[in-house]
């Protein structure tokens, strides 16, 4: 079957760095996706990463390692605008999108 | 970046008439849009995917008949809610691909949505 796993909830101060992980179960894999969704809003493209390793934009980080069919987002020096929902999704053989339920990240000062 | 918008961003109808939302890429000519909806505090969920002057696939527990997609063009998709019902009230997204240079769909610009009350 499909599966993305991702945490409910996590909560994270200003300044600070956190990583919200990803693991997933697919038949087939074309890349990974991470989305910010702000409430109300539709989601925002972050990165995609296709192959392992780490990708960098900017305070936006994103890795893959495939044999182990896992992903994180690390967020550095973390900003009350950045607290929102944070999607992983999975591209399918087809390039349809499963998606995971997203990360809630509350931002505190 | 590249541009999707959505028409209406809200609409309230009532119980038994039908809605046409429309998803155009402003920027770019898309081959492939998915259309999503997404329930209060819940993941989107995909609904269908339509390619350029063919017919949509629709994913499983989606009723065709009710949710007609129409992708005309390389820069519009249309989604009709027939006889809509007040448990369709939802969040309609829909995005739209092109191939990138890896040669796969590399992302998905999404529309703003299209909030839907029925009443």
């Amino acid at each position: 079957g499909q599966n993305i796993d991702q945490p409910t909830e996590m909560t994270a101060t200003e300044g600070a760095i956190v990583q919200i992980n990803c693991t997933y179960q697919t038949s087939g894999f074309n890349g990974l996706f991470w989305y910010q969704q702000h409430a109300g809003e539709a989601p925002t493209f972050l990165s995609y990463n296709v192959l392992d390793g780490l990708e960098e934009k900017g305070r936006f980080s994103s890795f893959l390692s495939r044999s182990k069919g896992y992903s994180y987002l690390l967020l550095k020096e973390l900003q009350m605008k950045d607290s929102a929902s944070y999607l992983c999704a999975v591209v399918r053989s087809n390039y349809q999108l499963i998606w995971g339920a997203g990360t809630k990240l509350i931002i505190k000062p | 970046g590249a541009v999707v918008s959505q028409h209406p961003s809200r609409v309230i109808c009532k119980s038994g008439t039908s809605v046409k939302i429309e998803c155009r890429s402003l920027d770019f000519q898309a081959t492939t849009m998915f259309w999503y909806r997404q329930f209060p505090k819940q993941s989107l969920m995909l609904m269908a995917t339509s390619n350029e002057g063919s017919k949509a696939t629709y994913e499983q527990g989606v009723e065709k008949d009710k949710f007609l997609i129409n992708h005309a063009s390389l820069t519009l998709s249309t989604l009709t809610v027939t006889s809509a019902h007040p448990e369709d009230s939802s969040f309609y997204i829909c995005s739209a691909s092109t191939p990138g240079e890896r040669g796969v769909l590399d992302t998905q610009y999404f529309g703003p949505g299209t909030r839907l009350t029925v009443l």
